[in-house]
């Protein structure tokens, strides 16, 4: 099993949507968890990060189920600035962080 | 605040050929990470340190090799360039506070080996 299995989509979407994807994660003993925004031939920006039950920022929420160890995004409101590949993130240890291959999201006008 | 910068952005070398690329952080971080990313397969870590002086290997270290002489860079060689390592390479960094914080990224170097 991979650590760390993302649907690729692509979640192709019209603009003001609300699109939500999961990530499950191999590893019991992650403590924290990150998603991370990557644009197309560019490098991976974080975008949040969970060390509990969930969080939000602006349009952007991610939760936690540890039981059933995955993890998911939701955003609201989509933009186009949102078309990107999501990378699901969690953490061993305090250095060690496994990527998933990342669900890729269109925004359409 | 430069944050990590790799250099060079592109090469093409020819197979059999060597080459190093250069990762720079100025945030004073303890860790340090190559990773190469090819499409539909995400990013895999190649090698990381864990503090100067320091290497380890990762999930595909096989034809690279790194040194950490310095805090604040971390070199990767290829030492016989092969096809198969045309990727994108992504350098890495982050702090040793004892949580994770997250990595930040360089900007990434296009390697292509005919």
């Amino acid at each position: 099993r991979k650590e760390v299995e993302q649907d690729p989509g692509p979640f192709n979407v019209p603009e003001g949507a609300t699109v939500a994807f999961n990530c499950t994660y191999s590893n019991s003993a992650s403590q924290s968890f990150f998603w991370y925004r990557q644009d197309c031939r560019k490098e991976p920006k974080l975008l949040m990060s969970v060390y509990s039950s969930g969080n939000e920022d602006g349009r952007f929420t991610a939760q936690l189920n540890r039981a059933s160890q995955y993890i998911s995004l939701l955003i609201r409101d989509s933009k186009l600035s949102d078309s990107a590949t999501y990378l699901c993130v969690p953490a061993f240890n305090d250095y060690k962080l496994s990527f998933g291959a990342g669900t890729t999201v269109t925004v359409r006008a | 605040n430069a944050g990590v910068t790799q250099t060079p952005k592109f090469r093409v070398l020819k197979t059999g050929q060597s080459m190093t690329l250069l990762c720079a952080q100025d945030m004073n971080h303890e860790y340090m990470y190559w990773y190469r990313q090819d499409p539909g397969m995400g990013l895999r870590l190649i090698h990381y340190s864990v503090g100067e002086g320091t290497t380890a290997k990762g999930e595909v270290p096989d034809g690279y090799n790194v040194s950490r002489l310095k805090k604040q860079n971390f070199l990767l060689g290829l030492e016989s360039a092969a096809p198969s390592q045309t990727s994108v390479y992504f350098c890495a960094s982050s702090s040793s506070t004892g949580v994770n914080y997250g990595y930040t990224f360089g900007s990434g170097t296009r390697l292509t080996v005919v």
